[in-house]
């Protein structure tokens, strides 16, 4: 079975430039979660799906980040324009949340993001 | 909101030692899980453990809720345990992550 796939696992951008990030979530995973991870520091979580509908994004900062996931598979994250302070690991992940409960998370490898 | 506290910050033991790795958090939960990230950076789930005992190998885990912790037991020490544990709580569907344990096991 494939985990997580995200893309791409690096990606290099000067700032005020637009970014995204890809995820495909392990088949049959109705959550996607998005996490941003800073060096030394634990994943912050982002947004979280419940299929199509984002069910908490209080933690997205959205004068500059966006995030889909249409048909309630893929999801894609997007920064417009990106700051230095973005620079970090961008991970996602899926699980397969049962009657509204947390259920274990499988994680992608991660973007790395360095904004020059 | 609630904190999310491990201890030791890091670790370092020689191959074959075992050790215990704590999580502290200030208020109750619905759940709690482990993960361990390798070097590499991938994330992988250990333990999915609201409460009681759970065992996988040479790793364990137990939560005392009512208490608010959590203990990580890895006994046996290999070089590929290396990385960082981190446990992550949920409660009002917040998810939180703590700041995690560097663990490096010599050869």
């Amino acid at each position: 079975e494939a985990g997580v796939v995200q893309s791409p696992r690096y990606k290099i951008i000067e700032k005020k430039q637009p970014v995204a990030f890809w995820c495909n979530p392990i088949s049959g995973h109705n959550t996607l979660y998005w996490y941003l991870q800073n060096l030394g520091q634990g994943p912050e979580l982002l947004i979280r799906y419940e299929n199509e509908e984002a069910v908490d994004d209080s933690q997205l900062p959205k004068d500059r980040f966006s995030a889909e996931r249409l048909k309630g598979v893929d999801s894609t994250l997007k920064i417009q324009p990106a700051e230095l302070g973005d620079s970090a690991v961008y991970l996602c992940a899926s699980s397969l949340a049962v009657g509204g409960g947390w259920e274990t998370q499988y994680f992608g490898p991660g973007t790395r993001l360095l904004v020059l | 909101g609630i904190q999310v506290e491990q201890s030791p910050p890091d670790l370092i033991l020689q191959e074959g030692a075992n050790s215990t790795l704590r999580c502290n958090f200030s208020d109750s939960v619905n759940n709690l899980q482990w993960f361990h990230q390798n070097p590499w950076g991938q994330l992988i789930n250990l333990f999915y453990i609201p409460s009681g005992t759970k065992q996988n190998g040479r790793l364990s885990a137990t939560t005392v809720a009512t208490e608010r912790y959590s203990l990580l037991y890895i006994s046996s020490s290999q070089t590929t345990d290396s990385g960082v544990y981190f446990c992550a709580v949920d409660r009002d569907d917040k998810i939180i992550f703590g700041k995690g344990t560097r663990l490096h096991i010599l050869p």
